[in-house]
């Protein structure tokens, strides 16, 4: 199973939105609900912020949001603060026996 | 609050084998699913292997698959993962991760990794 396709690279000013997007196929991302998204600061665990595409964790902000079109699924950051400035991948169910993680991005505040 | 602790890590040689501990609290574990995930240097992450809540399944990524077994102690609120015949390519920060009873792909809760080195 190949790595689901993120942008290596994501940027935006503080205030500005940011979307990222976690393409797979109809093996994965396609054919399943369950797609999760989750950041990660240098040095910490991955905390996650988005489960089964749109829905978000207990705490999270709701400046983030998930949507899912064909065998793309896409995060949104909105109204970017400092502390988003870290590494965000997406991971998908893949049928029985099977999980993908994403190639990952690197989200740049200006 | 919950908390999952890797221990077990550290150089073996090729061939040989090693058995990764994720001792875990803050929650009930045997009502959550578990995964191992683990991180090449240098490289994405990659799923390893999925214990459902009671234990009943066990799945396995291909590279793992008859070298690898997953297990937990409800008792112990512990997860396990026995490795055998090592290879240089299992050279990896392993993590455990926390899921869904039946392993619905939410990966809720990370430990810090352990690192595993395959090496002569």
């Amino acid at each position: 199973q190949s790595a689901l396709t993120q942008p290596p690279s994501a940027s935006g000013s503080p205030g500005q939105s940011v979307t990222i997007s976690c393409t797979g196929t109809s093996s994965d991302v396609g054919g399943y609900k369950y797609v999760s998204w989750h950041r990660q600061h240098p040095g910490e665990a991955p905390k996650l912020i988005i489960y089964e595409v749109n829905k978000r964790p207990s705490g999270v902000p709701d400046r983030f949001s998930g949507s899912k079109s064909g065998n793309t699924a896409s995060l949104t950051v909105s109204g970017l603060q400092a502390e988003d400035e870290a590494h965000y991948f997406c991971v998908s169910y893949a049928g029985p026996s099977n999980y993908v993680f994403g190639t990952g991005t690197k989200v740049t505040v200006l | 609050q919950v908390q999952l602790v890797e221990s077990g890590g550290g150089v073996v040689q090729p061939g040989r084998s090693l058995r990764l501990s994720c001792a875990t609290s803050g929650f009930t574990f045997s009502n959550y699913g578990f995964h191992w995930v683990r991180q090449a240097p240098g490289k994405g992450l990659e799923w390893v292997a999925v214990i459902w809540y009671d234990g009943s399944y066990e799945y396995y990524a291909e590279s793992a698959k008859g070298r690898f077994t997953i297990s937990r102690d409800n008792f112990k609120n512990t997860l396990y993962l026995q490795m055998n015949s090592l290879r240089a390519e299992d050279t990896a920060v392993y993590y455990c991760v926390r899921d869904t009873a039946a392993g619905a792909a939410y990966f809720d809760y990370w430990g810090q990794g352990t690192l595993v080195t395959v090496s002569s």
